[in-house]
């Protein structure tokens, strides 16, 4: 699988979009993107997934770069509860048996 | 979306007792389910996959006899933690990929907090 790379850390304004950087410049072509969060305590929640195309769901929005070697995923109007770990993956949608690989992600915090 | 559900929540026990936490996957079949453990301050480590009617494949430095993982059905794996010590405290979390999404995204149980005393 691919290697991503995260900020630690960001913060953002309550309101404001949210918008979270992440490199993948090894990513081979039959990879995804997919984007998970963690709120304290709890286990991973997904959020979105994309190979090429920008995506877009009720959670946010998923930019991918035409070389697909960065993509961003937007909160478009963060709240409190946003504030969480969000973590981007790289890996194939098939190999069945293989696991989903974390790194740190970066820690976002939604400040009032 | 798929739904995992992951039985107790929370859990505290004595040091030497044994304990087991459920890994389900409520509206999908999954062959293959994935245990982690997260320390605080820590991402997630896996440390074993489960597959169902076979042995569980563990990462290097985790213990199988201390760890056991059955996964006895489609639905629902498990995680014995035997013997336990204060050291094996820790957030413990399944996962399982639900490969009739386009994505074949993985969805994971809401963790169960282990503290052992």
């Amino acid at each position: 699988d691919a290697k991503t790379t995260q900020p630690p850390s960001m913060d953002c304004a309550e309101g404001r979009a949210a918008n979270l950087p992440c490199n993948h410049s090894t990513i081979s072509g039959n990879e995804y993107v997919y984007w998970y969060r963690q709120i304290h305590s709890q286990g991973p929640q997904y959020i979105i997934h994309g190979l090429k195309n920008n995506e877009t769901n009720e959670m946010a929005s998923l930019i991918i770069t035409e070389d697909r070697k960065s993509s961003t995923l937007i909160l478009p109007h963060a709240t409190l509860r946003d504030t969480a770990v969000y973590y981007c993956i790289v890996r194939t949608r098939d190999n069945y048996g293989q696991n989903f690989v974390f790194g740190p992600g970066t820690r976002l915090s939604v400040l009032p | 979306g798929a739904v995992v559900s992951q039985h107790p929540s929370r859990v505290i026990c004595k040091s030497g007792t044994s304990v087991k936490i459920e890994c389900r996957s409520l509206d999908f079949q999954a062959t293959t389910m994935f245990w982690y453990r997260q320390f605080p301050k820590q991402s997630l480590m896996l440390m074993a996959t489960s597959n169902e009617g076979s042995k569980a494949t563990y990462e290097q430095g985790v213990e199988k006899d201390k760890f056991l993982i059955n996964h006895a059905s489609l639905t629902l794996s498990t995680l014995t933690v035997t013997s336990a010590h204060p050291e094996d405290s820790s957030f413990y979390i399944c996962s399982a990929r639900d490969f009739r999404a386009q994505g074949a995204e993985a969805f994971f149980g809401q963790g169960t907090r282990l503290t052992v005393v």
